[in-house]
Order: C-alpha cells, then sequence, then structure tokens
C-alpha cells in the first residue's frame, strides 16, 4: 500500500497527558499537510509543510500542539497536556503535482481524551 | 465562521435516485471547489473539482453544477448505487496564498437497495 500511513489508528490518553502521532506521506510527496476533524464536521486545516519547512499555521494550533517534518519526510503532531476538547480525528494529507488542489488523506488517528 | 454552508446534513435515497447536495460560499475570492467523498473510518478522496470559469463538470456518475453569480455549487450523482453511501464534502480554496482548504460539513449520503 502506497497510501498515507498514520500511526496509531486509535489513541485513549488521560487529560493532561501528551500525545505524538505520526503521519508517513506517499513517497515523494513534498507537501505535508494536518487537518481537524470533529463529529458531524469537516476536516479543519492546522498547518502545512513544504518538505522541512512549516509554512502555514493554523490559528487553532494552539502553543500546546506542535508538529514537525524532520527531513522532508515523515512529520510528527504531539499535543502537550492534553484537553477533552482536542478529541477529535487527526487527518494527514500529502500532496505533489497537484499541490492543495490534489490531497491524498490518511485514515486519521483517532484521539479520545478522557 | 462558516465560510462554506452545506445542505442538506444527511438524505436518503433509493438506488437509481438523483440525490443532489448544496453547498454555498461568501469568500468570492475562493477559485477551486473540489468535493470529496468520505467512507466510515477512512480519510477523505478527492471525487471531482469545478474551477469557476465553467457552469458544469461530468466525471462518471458525478456532476458539479456551478453558480458563481449566486455563489452556490451543487454535487449529482447519477444512477446511485449502495456503494455510494458515504460522507460528501464541498470545499473550496484560493488558488494563491493560503493552502487552507475550507470543508463545508458534510452530507451524509444513504442509498438503499
Amino acid at each position: 500500500d502506497t497510501g498515507v500511513s498514520q500511526n496509531p489508528r486509535h489513541k485513549i490518553t488521560k487529560r493532561g497527558q501528551n500525545v505524538t502521532f505520526r503521519c508517513d506521506p506517499i513517497s515523494e510527496h513534498n507537501r505535508l499537510y494536518w487537518y481537524r476533524q470533529t463529529l458531524g464536521q469537516g476536516p479543519e486545516f492546522l498547518t502545512y509543510f513544504q518538505n522541512e519547512a512549516q509554512l502555514e499555521k493554523s490559528r487553532l494550533l494552539s502553543d500546546r500542539f506542535s508538529a514537525e517534518r524532520p527531513k522532508g519526510s515523515f512529520s510528527t503532531l504531539e499535543i502537550q497536556r492534553t484537553e477533552q476538547g482536542d478529541s477529535a480525528m487527526y487527518l494527514c494529507a500529502s500532496s505533489l503535482n497537484g499541490g492543495k488542489e490534489k490531497l491524498f488523506f490518511g485514515s486519521g488517528t483517532q484521539l479520545s481524551v478522557l | 465562521q462558516q465560510q462554506v454552508k452545506q445542505s442538506p446534513q444527511s438524505l436518503i435515497v433509493q438506488k437509481g435516485g438523483i440525490p443532489i447536495i448544496n453547498c454555498a460560499y461568501e469568500n468570492t475570492a475562493f477559485d477551486y471547489f473540489p468535493w470529496y467523498q468520505q467512507f466510515p473510518g477512512k480519510g477523505p478522496a478527492l471525487l471531482i473539482a469545478i474551477r469557476p470559469d465553467v457552469s458544469e463538470k461530468k466525471e462518471g456518475r458525478f456532476t458539479i453544477s456551478f453558480n458563481k453569480s449566486a455563489k452556490q455549487f451543487s454535487l449529482h450523482i447519477m444512477d446511485s448505487q449502495p456503494g455510494d453511501s458515504a460522507t460528501y464534502f464541498c470545499a473550496a480554496l484560493t488558488q494563491g496564498g493560503s493552502e487552507k482548504l475550507v470543508f463545508g460539513k458534510g452530507t451524509k449520503l444513504t442509498v438503499n437497495p
């Protein structure tokens, strides 16, 4: 399978704990995006990387959130001091020639904060 | 602030029916309008997209109709099948500037056999 891979698929944590998610984009895709999706809503943009550079961040990305993409390959999204409001599906997407017009999404990481 | 309004929230049709999902936008800077299809437990997948310089685009059984003056666009699914049962999201973006894709809230479509 050469699609976007996200791990873990599910994460249950207690409020106040830190969590980290990983995204492996499609090989050679230089653009990588993180979105968040809550129940009954469409995905909301969090941040964008071109290669290793984080070029855009949403105001939704509070200072408890940090994303990295070392070496321009996989990416990690860390949430510190989790809150119940952080419970959501965290989606990663990548693209190449189509840019933001053609995103390939992974299956997401479902986070539940108890 | 919801920049793309989508309706209905849910839709049930019989096999062979033509479900129609509607979206409206406010930001006239939007210049590309994709539709994504999402199955349970999966991420959204690009289905079809349109630019505002055309009024209609067809790909297989899926058609987008676009009304630039009304700032509205819609998705029609011809000869719908049970396998089309999924959640559909309209979206919008500006090709210059922000990388952000703005999604509607989604329409859950059920196609009964």
